[in-house]
């Protein structure tokens, strides 16, 4: 169907509070990735899906970073007693075949900003 | 410690003229390569990519050039139109024997086409 689908486009919570942000990939889509992108810098990796196992978690910052994908297409990533230094756009991609050999197709993003 | 730089952060280039965007890498085990273009308030798009067995993939006004050796890439379009003005993306992965890693992004490169 549609494209990537990322909600909320826009986030504002206080220091301390939990975050949840929702991906919706390419309808079939088997792999997913999350990525955090800084203000003036290309996206980082956080961590990757296949189907519904999390084969790669290596980019998650710290322990209170969370992400999730339990039937294998909608995933979630959780930020617990978020930081001012977890403000960034999280930005979901989505693509055909487990690898990333194949293009990752993006989503527009959720800007989350911590006060 | 960036394995993926771009190191113009702006290029202004004249409309109808050829656009070069430039990219390098330091991690020698990177074996695919992409080019995604991003507008303000948007993911990233999928351009163009270039596996390490090729050194050059054209698509239309699109051709990305390999140099394994000194491990540079760069992006052409030609002839460059107004709605080429966009921040793109250099983006390397060593995906291959079926593993997934996430993507490595450069900072990004801000191209103007002048009218």
């Amino acid at each position: 169907g549609a494209g990537v689908s990322q909600s909320p486009r826009y986030k504002v919570a206080k220091r301390g509070q939990d975050v949840a942000l929702r991906c919706d990939p390419i309808s079939g889509h088997v792999s997913l990735f999350w990525y955090q992108q800084a203000l003036g810098q290309g996206p980082e990796f956080l961590t990757y899906f296949q189907n519904e196992a999390q084969l790669d978690k290596s980019g998650l910052p710290s322990d209170r970073f969370f992400a999730e994908r339990p039937e294998g297409s909608v995933s979630t990533l959780k930020i617990q007693r978020t930081q001012q230094e977890d403000s960034a756009v999280y930005l979901c991609a989505s693509s055909g075949v487990g690898g990333a050999r194949w293009p990752q197709h993006f989503g527009d993003g959720t800007r989350l900003s911590i006060l | 410690d960036q394995q993926v730089k771009q190191n113009s952060p702006s290029l202004s280039v004249q409309e109808g003229r050829i656009s070069i965007l430039n990219c390098d890498y330091t991690n020698s085990m990177f074996d695919y390569f992409l080019w995604y273009k991003k507008y303000p308030a948007e993911g990233p798009t999928f351009l163009i990519s270039i596996s390490s067995i090729k050194d050059k993939n054209e698509d239309g006004r699109f051709t990305v050039f390999l140099n394994k050796s000194a491990k540079h890439l760069s992006l052409h379009i030609v002839p460059s139109q107004p709605g080429d003005s966009a921040v793109y993306f250099c983006a390397a992965s060593k995906g291959s024997g079926g593993g997934a890693d996430g993507l490595t992004f450069g900072k990004g490169t801000h191209l103007i086409i002048q009218p």
